[in-house]
């Protein structure tokens, strides 16, 4: 299993503005994600986070948008880049300890982000 | 592309009556099945999986879902809820080498005391 972290549990960000959202895990991962999930929608993929290179992206998201660090297995950062208000959402980040697909993917608390 | 639909968005049940929630997915290949819970004020987690094997899986809580190919399905059901069985429930899937899930939409399930 993983106990995950986020940071903030929620802000509220004026237009225009950036967050960083912090992803602590409490164990070494391969695999990390970060999810959106908009109000009454389900979860979408962003990205899968990468330890030494560059993340992953979903279609729709792009890095300039969504700027992803992962320095290290246990830690990973979202940004999300000069918001709006349709950036208003749950941003979500989750792991998976297995080395197979079929593996429980464990999830971290979430961070509320509105966006005025 | 694949997509996972839920049929209900909202269910309300008096404890003690029998819960099936439907989950239906596109893709031709080999799926990993998923569906997690998300409790009041609590993280998203696994209630039950399949991957191979016997359809018929039993997960936590009283839980148990099958997988009917033919019909590309994976129905959750449980015989008798509890006022604590109120959460929002999600269906998932990932093709057998692909860790990416594509979910559902979520039931929001409400258990009259």
């Amino acid at each position: 299993s993983a106990v995950i972290s986020q940071k903030p549990s929620r802000d509220i960000c004026q237009r225009g503005t950036s967050l960083t959202i912090q992803c602590q895990v409490d164990s070494q991962v391969t695999m990390m994600f970060w999810y959106r999930q908009q109000p009454g929608q389900s979860l979408t993929l962003i990205a899968t986070a990468n330890q030494g290179s560059e993340a992953t992206y979903e279609s729709g998201f792009v890095i300039d948008k969504f700027p992803i660090s992962r320095p290290n297995l246990t830690f990973s950062t979202l940004t999300v880049s000069n918001m709006s208000p349709e950036d208003s959402s749950i941003y979500l980040c989750s792991v998976n300890t297995g080395r197979q697909a079929y593996n429980e993917q464990f999830f971290g608390p979430g961070t509320r982000l509105t966006v005025l | 592309a694949q997509s996972v639909s839920q049929h209900n968005h909202h269910v309300i049940l008096s404890e003690a009556a029998s819960l099936e929630l439907g989950c239906n997915y596109s893709y031709g290949g080999t799926v990993n099945l998923f569906w997690y819970v998300q409790y009041p004020g609590q993280h998203l987690q696994l209630l039950l999986k399949y991957f191979s094997g016997d359809p018929l899986v039993k997960g936590i809580k009283g839980f148990e879902a099958e997988f009917i190919k033919s019909k590309f399905s994976f129905n959750l059901r449980k015989p008798s809820v509890q006022w604590s069985d109120t959460a929002e429930y999600f269906c998932a899937v990932n093709e057998v080498s692909n860790y990416q899930l594509i979910w559902g939409a979520g039931t929001k399930l409400i258990i009259k005391p």
